[in-house]
């Protein structure tokens, strides 16, 4: 089945400054990669996704990018506001509405 | 648009009842609901797969008589937690998958946070 790792499992950075979160997975047939936000008390929120058929997707401050050779994706912030403060989770899946297969989760701590 | 919703967002029982938990799907129809255990500082853990108008598939571990599941229509699932113990404590989280246009991702409700006492 599938595996997926995520790291940091922490990251603080300050305010205005970037943050990349990076997971890598294991089956070579995933091809949906979904990033979530999770904040305290909350459910997750989708905030970026990405197919295998695309290299990069912006969308903002946020970007993700995706090595299938490697098997691995990141999420990059840039330009962090305090409001970024949550827990993000990457997910990784195969074909439309098959199991998310979730990361660890990262807490992301932006200081003003 | 997407939006899931959860009731009740907390509630507190006595160890012994039932609880159900309702997860609807606001502004779309969902073939598919998901649904989600999740523990302090942890990553979600799938519990069971619902589709409309079928038995709900249960993850392995999961106890199907204990844990009841219910896809009555394509904006509606139900979880039941019957007969509930204070290992049952922890925070529900339903999601839903589309049957149009972004059938592809799972959109999440607000999570449901039970205390069995």
């Amino acid at each position: 089945g599938e595996n997926v790792e995520q790291h940091p499992s922490t990251l603080s950075v300050q305010e205005g400054d970037s943050a990349v979160i990076k997971c890598t997975y294991s089956d070579s047939a995933s091809n949906y990669f979904p990033w979530y936000k999770q904040e305290l008390g909350k459910g997750p929120q989708l905030i970026i996704d990405i197919r295998s058929n695309v290299g990069e997707k912006k969308d903002q401050r946020i970007a993700v990018t995706l090595n299938k050779t490697a098997k691995h994706f990141s999420l990059h912030i840039t330009e962090t506001q305090p409001e970024d403060s949550a827990v993000y989770f990457c997910a990784a899946s195969k074909n439309t509405g098959n199991q998310f297969y979730f990361g660890t989760g990262t807490s992301l701590t932006v200081i003003p | 648009g997407a939006v899931v919703s959860q009731h009740p967002s907390r509630v507190i029982c006595k160890s012994g009842t039932s609880v159900k938990i309702e997860c609807r799907s606001l502004d779309f129809q969902a073939t598919t609901m998901f649904w989600y255990r999740q523990f302090p500082k942890k990553s979600l853990m799938l519990m069971a797969t619902s589709n409309e108008g079928s038995k709900a598939t249960y993850e392995q571990g999961v106890e199907k008589d204990k844990f009841l599941i219910n896809h009555a229509s394509l904006t509606l699932s139900t979880l039941t937690v019957t007969s509930a113990h204070p290992e049952d404590s922890s925070f529900y989280i339903c999601s839903a998958r589309g049957a149009g246009g972004r059938t592809d991702t799972q959109y999440f409700g607000p999570g449901t946070r039970l205390t069995v006492l």
